[in-house]
């Protein structure tokens, strides 16, 4: 059975720094991309980074560009969300997606539970 | 970016009942274009993927159809588990992928 299960959320101040994880088990972990995806509270889904299966190819939304850097580590089927100068718009569920073909016609298949990020002071 | 649009935003329905939400890109994305289900609380659910293809597991009930710009979701008869909010996503030029507004589907 696929699970992705997030951690890492919490409460920051703005300017702060959070880092998330994604742990990967019932798949190869390996041979996937990886995406990460944010909800605002109320609001719908935004998509914010992904990785390719070696992390050779790797996007970000403008909204995160500079800010956030996306990793994984294969040895450890876990997938991670540096996330820097944090701002309140950053607040949301985030959520981690496993991804059949790189940003591909196939969707995004399994996803997981989400963490909760807020950032106020 | 291409941006989808989603209508309706809400709509009001009875268990039994046919339902289509229709989801508008921007521009030509030919069946680049995904169906999710998402729940309160809950993460969302591929539901459809490539416009018209149903995930594994997702009862026959759904069904999507389009190309190009303009695509449906067909729920054929509502059921009380189908209460939710849909989101269309296309990735047919990505980054980034974008997603529609979503639309929620209530209780009459």
């Amino acid at each position: 059975e696929v699970q992705l299960l997030e951690s890492g959320g919490g409460l920051v101040q703005p300017g702060g720094s959070l880092r998330l994880s994604c742990a990967a088990s019932g798949f190869t972990f390996s041979s996937y991309a990886m995406s990460w995806v944010r909800q605002a509270p109320g609001k719908g889904l935004e998509w914010v980074s992904v990785i390719h299966v070696n992390g050779g190819s790797i996007y970000y939304a403008d909204s995160v560009k500079g800010r956030f850097t996306i990793s994984r580590d294969n040895s450890k089927n876990t997938l991670y969300l540096q996330m820097n100068s944090l701002r309140a718009e950053d607040t949301a569920v985030y959520y981690c997606a496993k991804d059949p073909i790189f940003l591909s016609q196939l969707g995004f298949d399994y996803w997981g539970q989400g963490t909760l990020v807020t950032v106020s002071s | 970016d291409i941006q989808m649009t989603q209508s309706p935003s809400s709509l009001s329905a009875s268990v039994g009942d046919r339902v289509t939400i229709t989801c508008r890109a921007s521009q030509n994305i030919r069946s680049y274009l995904n169906w999710y289900q998402q729940k309160p609380g809950k993460a969302p659910k591929l539901l459809i993927y490539a416009a018209s293809s149903l995930q594994s597991g997702v009862p026959s009930r759904f069904s999507g159809s389009g190309s190009g710009t303009d695509f449906t979701l067909t729920i054929s008869s509502l059921q009380p588990e189908d209460f939710a909010t849909y989101y269309c996503q296309q990735s047919y030029r990505t980054p980034p992928v974008t997603f529609g507004g979503g639309t929620k589907v209530e209780i009459k």
